[in-house]
């Protein structure tokens, strides 16, 4: 069964905006992974946080944790056209969720 | 460095029918995953291989899937009779091994094997 839950389940943006999308679990974790898959392709590996971590950053990503509400937040500041993707999030690993479909207009 | 390979990159099969894939993981990487992915759908894992030894199949339906990773490198699933409901994308991932202080690496992950049943 799947852990994780991203919503929305699909965002339509214009390039430049932020695109702003969550995660949410529903058991204690270790650490949360973000992915992203282009269609046709496999994951790649975006960012690891783990559960004593509340913030963290890679280049145009942020990355939020919350514990307490068991979710997380993926951010992509001034998106561009190829961050168009589904970005998944998984829990200790393994367990994915559900996926974000995100376009970006160019 | 090279990435995951996978073989093939498509297969069509009868139901009934027995299909096999083919993975190739990173260099060095003692992790091996294999994920089913339903279209519209996250991935979920089907078997986690630390070396050639089983770490969690729990999630394989046993009497129709097998994998075996030889030498802990390369690896087979296999499917056999194949079901309608087994259409999806096969994906195979490695990872680096880990000690208990610092679980689950990134994984890296190949393009798939997109299975379709007819």
């Amino acid at each position: 069964s799947q852990q994780g839950e991203e919503d929305p389940q699909a965002l339509s943006i214009q390039e430049g905006e932020n695109a702003t999308m969550n995660c949410s679990y529903k058991t204690s974790i270790n650490n949360l992974q973000w992915y992203r898959q282009n269609s046709g392709r496999g994951l790649v590996h975006l960012i690891l946080i783990r559960s004593n971590e509340r913030e963290k950053h890679s280049g145009r990503l942020r990355v939020t944790l919350d514990t307490s509400k068991k979710s997380s937040s993926l951010l992509i500041t001034a998106s561009r056209a190829a961050d168009t993707a589904s970005y998944f999030c998984a829990t200790d690993g393994y367990i994915f969720g559900t996926g974000t479909r995100l376009k970006v207009l160019a | 460095e090279a990435g995951v390979a996978q073989s093939p990159r498509y297969k069509i099969i009868e139901k009934r029918q027995s299909v096999a894939f083919w993975c190739n993981p990173i260099s060095g990487h003692a992790t091996l995953y294999w994920y089913q992915q339903i279209l519209g759908q996250g991935p979920k894992l089907l078997i986690q291989f630390q070396n050639n030894g089983v770490v969690d199949d729990s999630q394989l339906p046993k009497d129709r899937f097998s994998a075996e990773r030889l030498k802990g490198v390369d690896s087979t699933l296999k499917i056999q009779p194949a079901k309608l409901e087994d259409s999806a994308v096969y994906l195979c991932a490695s990872s680096l091994s880990f000690p208990p202080s610092r679980p689950n690496q990134p994984q890296h992950f190949g393009d798939g094997t997109r299975l379709s049943i007819l």
